[in-house]
């Protein structure tokens, strides 16, 4: 079974700190494919990255990085001088393969509050 | 162009009443997909098409009906709604589905409200 634990239910930071969202997965699986997105107060779904397991070297796309670390199954993500429109609610999700029966497993995403 | 469009984007409704939604993606892609998100905001997957043909349906009241008319297009009909219906429901769409590593793009959801 997959599972996708976001420990942090709710963040505050005050705009300009940098604030790292944690991401736990388990599963069974060699090969799999780790997302993120990001849910503004409008509602919609926005996609950040997709990492697979085979690739562990961080990742950095503007003031977003991501570290992915298989020895402990984890794929946090960092937001660098944070700033009001990055508040949202972000997912972590999870895909492996299961015969053509491939879930996204979510988890329960983590509130983050820039003030300004 | 919006990729994946969903309408309604608001849908209020009494108990016992029969609703459908609406999903089109422009992105070519085979694959179409329903989720639920509650209102604490947990995302479940409930269906998924790919070319028409249903391949995942989760454990879902079969008062939810999806119908795929062609592989651009979801929708998703409820009989008999029910207060515990309410939430978001969002399409999706990938390019293949059957492969892990596709990325799933939605769209901007539903809000069905059950008075």
């Amino acid at each position: 079974a997959q599972k996708v634990t976001q420990a942090q239910t709710e963040i505050s930071v005050v705009e300009k700190e940098d604030v790292t969202l944690d991401c736990v997965y388990e599963t069974r699986d060699t090969t799999y494919y780790l997302f993120w997105y990001k849910q503004p107060p409008s509602g919609e779904l926005v996609f950040l990255i997709r990492r697979n397991s085979f690739d562990e070297q961080n990742e950095i796309s503007g003031r977003y990085s991501w570290n992915f670390q298989k020895s402990t199954s984890s794929f946090n993500f960092t937001i660098t001088a944070s700033q009001v429109v990055d508040s949202a609610v972000y997912f972590c999700a999870l895909r492996a393969p299961n015969f053509g029966n491939e879930k996204l497993t979510f988890g329960t995403g983590t509130r983050l509050t820039i003030i300004p | 162009d919006t990729a994946v469009s969903q309408t309604p984007k608001y849908l209020v409704t009494q108990m016992g009443n029969d609703k459908s939604i609406k999903c089109e993606q422009n992105l070519g892609h085979d694959t179409m997909y329903w989720y639920k998100q509650d209102s604490k905001k947990f995302l479940k997957i409930m269906f998924s098409y790919n070319n028409k043909e249903l391949i995942i349906n989760e454990t879902v009241p079969n008062r939810f009906s999806p119908k795929s008319p062609d592989k651009a297009h979801l929708n998703l009909h409820i009989n008999s709604l029910e207060l515990g219906d309410s939430a978001v429901y969002f399409c999706a769409s990938s390019l293949r589905g059957l492969a892990p590593s596709d990325t799933q793009y939605f769209g901007p959801g539903t809000r069905l409200t059950v008075l």
